[in-house]
């Protein structure tokens, strides 16, 4: 089925320890996101990538790696999580950078991430 | 530095009411500003969006108004339905902006209708 998934959907993990979060997409969109949604704050963009092999930061960054190998999918990885970083993650893809247009962003359902 | 103000947070409506939520920007670049809508458990999704070109926009019981000079625009929703219950989030981006850092959302108002 055409769509984007993000796997696991739940994750629990001890500080310190190094988690990779999935984003796999169908649809050969040319950009790809990845968001933090935290009560409060809404949602921040993490990182971002344009195309493969092209990624750049968001607004928060710190503490997270990216990659993008293959147009398709977009893993996220907590190099040494810490508490601050317990959080639901979504991931979206669209042709544009922005959504304009006929091509909005398409989130993922998310990862709940508990880091203890 | 918030470039998308939302208000109000949290917000209870009784069914047939009119909740109205409201997004303030400060950069006047901005020139598209869509709402998206998010249910429990699930990634947000397009509701509806506006170009500064025009003062109203209109899709189902969904009503973007926007004031240009005011730099504000805001969501109504008619004869709300306890369906409608979900978190909705404003954003605003600009063309010359390029990159993805060129969306920016809102904090999210939880909305509840009650029926």
């Amino acid at each position: 089925d055409a769509g984007i998934t993000q796997s696991p959907r739940y994750k629990i993990t001890e500080t310190g320890r190094q988690v990779t979060l999935m984003c796999h997409q169908t649809w050969s969109h040319s950009y790809m996101f990845w968001y933090r949604q935290d009560l409060g704050h809404g949602l921040r963009l993490i990182y971002y990538s344009a195309a493969a092999d092209i990624t750049d930061k968001g607004e928060v960054p710190d503490g997270y790696v990216v990659s993008r190998s293959k147009t398709e999918n977009f893993p996220l990885t907590l190099e040494s999580a810490t508490r601050s970083q317990t959080s639901v993650y979504f991931c979206a893809s669209s042709f544009t950078g922005t959504g304009e247009g006929n091509s909005p962003l398409h989130f993922g359902n998310g990862t709940r991430l508990t880091v203890t | 530095q918030q470039q998308v103000k939302q208000s109000p947070q949290s917000l209870i409506v009784q069914k047939g009411g009119i909740p109205i939520i409201n997004c303030a920007y400060e950069n006047t670049a901005f020139d598209y500003f869509p709402w998206y809508q998010q249910f429990p458990g699930k990634g947000p999704a397009l509701l509806i969006a506006i170009r500064p070109d025009v003062s109203e926009k209109k899709e189902g019981r969904f009503t973007i108004s926007f004031n240009k000079s005011a730099k504000q625009f805001s969501l109504h929703i008619m004869d709300s339905q306890p369906g409608d219950s979900a978190t909705y989030f404003c954003a605003a981006s600009w063309r010359s902006g390029g990159g993805a850092d060129g969306l920016t959302f809102g904090k999210g108002t939880h909305l509840i209708i009650q029926p």
